[in-house]
């Protein structure tokens, strides 16, 4: 079945550790996403990348890190720079919008669950 | 970045009433979405508005795009208790390639 799996489901860091959240999708999307998710509150871009080899900063991403070698993979670096990184995180993908008359529709992940300890 | 205004934050209602919440923006938008999301999963798309005055169904639910494309709607029809979740708006506005700017979520709690 086509989708976006992310993993782990749960993740736990020392602080001080780099961590690494996968995020892989099937659906031949060019554009993928990551945001982060605290409690209660709403969704806040960290980064997302329109094609291969290219990406952008989003609102937060100060701490993180992404990559983009291949169009179904987008792993989000957590660094030790980040000072809370406790959170939920959700990587998404849409159709790239620049392609007329596509649908503008972006399906996320199960999302993983960072713990500092 | 751009954050949409979502209203209510929270909502408590007996099985069986209807639901409406609502989605406002300073700017226009090209596209309006509608997620669910339970605990502890990621959002899970319920329905995609493209056009001013668009009303769009899907089961229980009904979604309209506004007529100013500044805001949007969203109708729960006789609600059951699998209705429980964080209902999220979506926005897409024009020329900003492919990002989308998220509402802060109803929190809607169904009682049997």
């Amino acid at each position: 079945d086509g989708g976006i799996t992310q993993s782990p489901k749960y993740l736990f860091r020392k602080e001080g550790q780099n961590v690494t959240l996968s995020c892989e999708q099937n659906l031949n999307h060019d554009a993928m996403y990551w945001y982060r998710q605290d409690p209660g509150q709403g969704l806040r871009l960290i980064y997302y990348s329109q094609i291969v080899n290219d990406f952008q900063k989003g609102d937060i991403a100060e701490g993180y890190s992404v990559s983009r070698e291949k169009k179904e993979s987008f792993p989000l670096t957590v660094t030790s720079a980040q000072k809370n990184p406790t959170a939920f995180y959700l990587c998404a993908s849409s159709i790239d919008r620049h392609t007329p008359l596509q649908a503008a529709e972006a399906f996320f992940g199960q999302g993983t669950r960072l713990t500092v300890v | 970045g751009q954050q949409l205004n979502q209203s209510p934050q929270s909502m408590f209602i007996q099985e069986g009433e209807d639901v409406s919440m609502n989605c406002t923006s300073s700017s226009i938008f090209n596209t309006w979405l509608w997620y669910k999301q339970d605990p502890g999963e990621g959002p899970v798309l319920l329905i995609a508005l493209y056009k001013a005055g668009e009303l769009t169904s899907n089961g229980r639910l009904t979604a309209q795009f506004g007529i100013t494309r500044k805001d949007s709607f969203l109708n729960i029809s006789a609600s059951i208790p699998s209705d429980v979740g964080i209902y999220f708006c979506a926005g897409h506005p024009p020329n900003t390639g492919n990002q989308f700017y998220f509402g802060t979520g109803t929190s809607l709690t169904v009682i049997p």
